[in-house]
């Protein structure tokens, strides 16, 4: 069976410092990996996705996340993290072999002033 | 985002009471899911529908029975729900089964 772990269930960080979550799956066929954002009382927003191509995948709000194949990772990165970040980041792995999606327990991004 | 609306927002209810949720997508997807997220758990996936066919039913208990009349509109019936139901329910809609999946902004249902 597929699955995905984010070994991180939440994140603290300074306003304008770094961040990055990860994620990491065990699938040994192709898999299509995403990364949704779940703000307050809302449903999941797509913020990227890696299908195939160039390993680094630009989103929305300047995040970007890199598919590492070797390591089965698909870690979230954003340089410079603003107050409106925080919020619920789910990471997700389906493929056409399995034909469904898998979900990731979740981490809690919160950035402090 | 109005590819895929939910209603209500907010639900209360007691536990003989009977209501259903209603799901909508306008993104002429092929598939379509509910799934339930409880505080401090993990985003469950409840059932699937494929070309309005249940595909998959994560053994939900029978006191939910969803309902799929075509491919833009997704029910989830609701009876004698206990407390421990009280969560919010998510919908979403993909092309197909494997593809990326959009979601609408749930339903936050209390049980009393």
């Amino acid at each position: 069976a597929q699955s995905v772990t984010q070994l991180d269930s939440q994140v603290p960080v300074f306003e304008e410092a770094p961040v990055e979550l990860r994620c990491n799956y065990s699938s040994s066929v192709s898999v299509y990996l995403f990364w949704y954002v779940q703000y307050p009382n809302q449903g999941l927003q797509l913020l990227l996705k890696y299908l195939s191509g160039s390993t680094l995948v630009k989103g929305i709000n300047g995040f970007e996340a890199e598919f590492n194949k070797s390591q089965t990772s698909f870690h979230l990165r954003k340089p410079s993290v603003h107050i409106s970040d925080t919020a619920e980041y789910f990471c997700a792995v389906s493929g056409y072999n399995f034909n469904k999606f898998y979900f990731g327990s979740g981490t809690k991004l919160n950035v402090k002033p | 985002e109005t590819g895929v609306t939910q209603t209500p927002r907010h639900l209360v209810m007691g536990m003989t009471n009977k209501k259903s949720l209603k799901c909508e997508q306008h993104l002429g997807h092929n598939a379509m899911y509910w799934y339930k997220q409880s505080a401090k758990k993990p985003l469950e996936l409840m059932f699937v529908y494929n070309f309005k066919e249940q595909t998959e039913n994560n053994s939900v208990p029978s006191r939910f029975s969803p309902e799929c009349p075509n491919s833009s509109h997704l029910f989830l019936h609701l009876h004698t729900l206990q407390p421990e139901d009280s969560a919010l329910y998510l919908c979403a809609s993909s092309q197909d089964s494997a593809d990326t999946q959009y979601f609408g902004p749930g339903t936050r249902l209390t049980v009393l």
